[in-house]
Parts: structure tokens; C-alpha cells; sequence
């Protein structure tokens, strides 16, 4: 039983280029999101998508774009890297909103 | 806007009490809480629904005053295995959006 899997765990991008990271989930899960973490600032919601086909900004979606492909999968993906997009990316998913959230092991990100 | 946690980070010894608190500008739902190990993915801990209900966890709960937009964590009797960083994350009344306050850094040391 897998839960939510994100790839790759590590990645380093120069300034400019362009990347898209991975989420799936086998837990037939309705609602996805994906989050930011910073040293000291916590978890961020950058989009979020309530059911497939619908997808919503979220604190901070500036520089990203997220796709819903089916059920499952969730991908974020930054166009144009910047050093200020260097964090750890968690995606996460839960049945409805009344629901807990199931995290995956997250990205960790370094754009130079 | 986020919403505020306090305090940002607190020290104990072994077997002392904690309080954490959480509050929203927004009418609320719900209320999550969850716990994050260094460099690990958060992990839940308990959902606390309308009607003030309090939940317990070992020796964790929690209380939510949805007049008030609040909720609480008591971490009573900490054991070393409770350091970490705990978030709330209050569910407005519409819609899936989920957003984390900024976390309340817990040591406890023997």
C-alpha cells in the first residue's frame, strides 16, 4: 500500500530551467494538494485540486502550474526556476475536506 | 491569511505540560492538527469537528471553540518522543482549501 508518492526526492535546477514534480495516490482520494515548506515558515498551500478536473490556487501559486491528469496524479511544475522556488514540496490527499490529509515524503528542491 | 500559532517554539523536560494554540480569522469547520519530525513528512494527529468537541490522542488533546475561531493542543506528561513541530490547520466552512499555520517548534529534553 504506497499512499501518496512523490518523485523525484531530490532535485537541483539552475536558474531558468523548467521541472515537473510528480504525485500520485493509490487511495482513490478525491482532493490533492500541494504545499511548500521553508525554514521557519512552515507549510504553504501553493494549488490544490478538489476533484479531478478542477484545480484552485492556493497562498502562493505565483510561478507554478499544477495539472490534474486523472484521479490519481497531481503535478506541480515550475516554468522558469528561481532560487526563491529552492524549498522541500509536499503533495498530499485526503477522501473529502472533512477528511485527514495523507502526506507523501516530499521533494527537496535546490534551484541555484 | 495564515492562522496564528503560539507560541512559535517552546522547551520542556520530560513529563511537563504543554499548550498550543491556534486561531483563524474565518468561520471554521474543522480544526486538524499534525505533527512533523525533522525531515519528514507531517503526520496527522486528530481532527477536531464543530461543537467544541475534544479529542484525545495518549496523552495529546485537544479542544475547538468554533465561536471563537480557536483550538488547542495539550500535550500533557511529554515524553522525548513528542519533540517536533506541530501545525494546525483550520478548515474553513466551504470548500477543500487547507492551509497551515506557521508551527509550534516542541523540544523535550530528559
Amino acid at each position: 500500500n504506497a499512499g501518496v508518492t512523490q518523485t523525484p526526492k531530490f532535485q537541483v535546477l539552475k536558474t531558468g530551467q523548467s521541472m515537473t514534480l510528480q504525485c500520485a495516490q493509490d487511495m482513490n482520494h478525491n482532493s490533492m494538494y500541494w504545499y511548500r515548506q521553508d525554514p521557519g515558515m512552515g507549510l504553504r498551500l501553493i494549488y490544490y485540486s478538489a476533484s479531478e478536473g478542477t484545480t484552485d490556487k492556493g497562498e502562493v501559486p505565483n510561478g507554478y502550474n499544477v495539472s490534474r491528469l486523472n484521479k490519481r496524479e497531481f503535478s506541480l511544475r515550475l516554468e522558469s526556476a528561481a532560487p526563491s522556488q529552492t524549498s522541500v514540496y509536499f503533495c498530499a490527499s485526503r477522501s473529502g475536506f472533512y477528511e485527514k490529509l495523507f502526506f507523501g515524503s516530499g521533494t527537496q528542491l535546490s534551484v541555484l | 491569511q495564515q492562522p496564528v500559532q503560539s507560541p512559535q517554539a517552546v522547551i520542556l523536560r520530560e513529563g511537563e505540560d504543554a499548550v498550543i494554540n491556534c486561531s483563524s480569522s474565518k468561520a471554521l469547520y474543522s480544526v486538524h492538527w499534525y505533527r512533523q519530525k525533522h525531515g519528514e513528512a507531517p503526520v496527522f494527529l486528530m481532527i477536531l469537528l464543530k461543537g467544541g468537541e475534544q479529542k484525545g490522542h495518549d496523552k495529546i488533546s485537544a479542544s475547538f471553540n468554533e465561536k471563537k475561531q480557536q483550538s488547542s493542543l495539550y500535550l500533557t506528561a511529554s515524553q522525548l518522543s513528542y519533540s517536533g513541530t506541530y501545525f494546525c490547520g483550520p478548515q474553513e466552512t466551504s470548500g477543500s482549501r487547507l492551509t497551515f499555520g506557521e508551527g509550534t517548534q516542541l523540544t523535550v529534553n530528559p
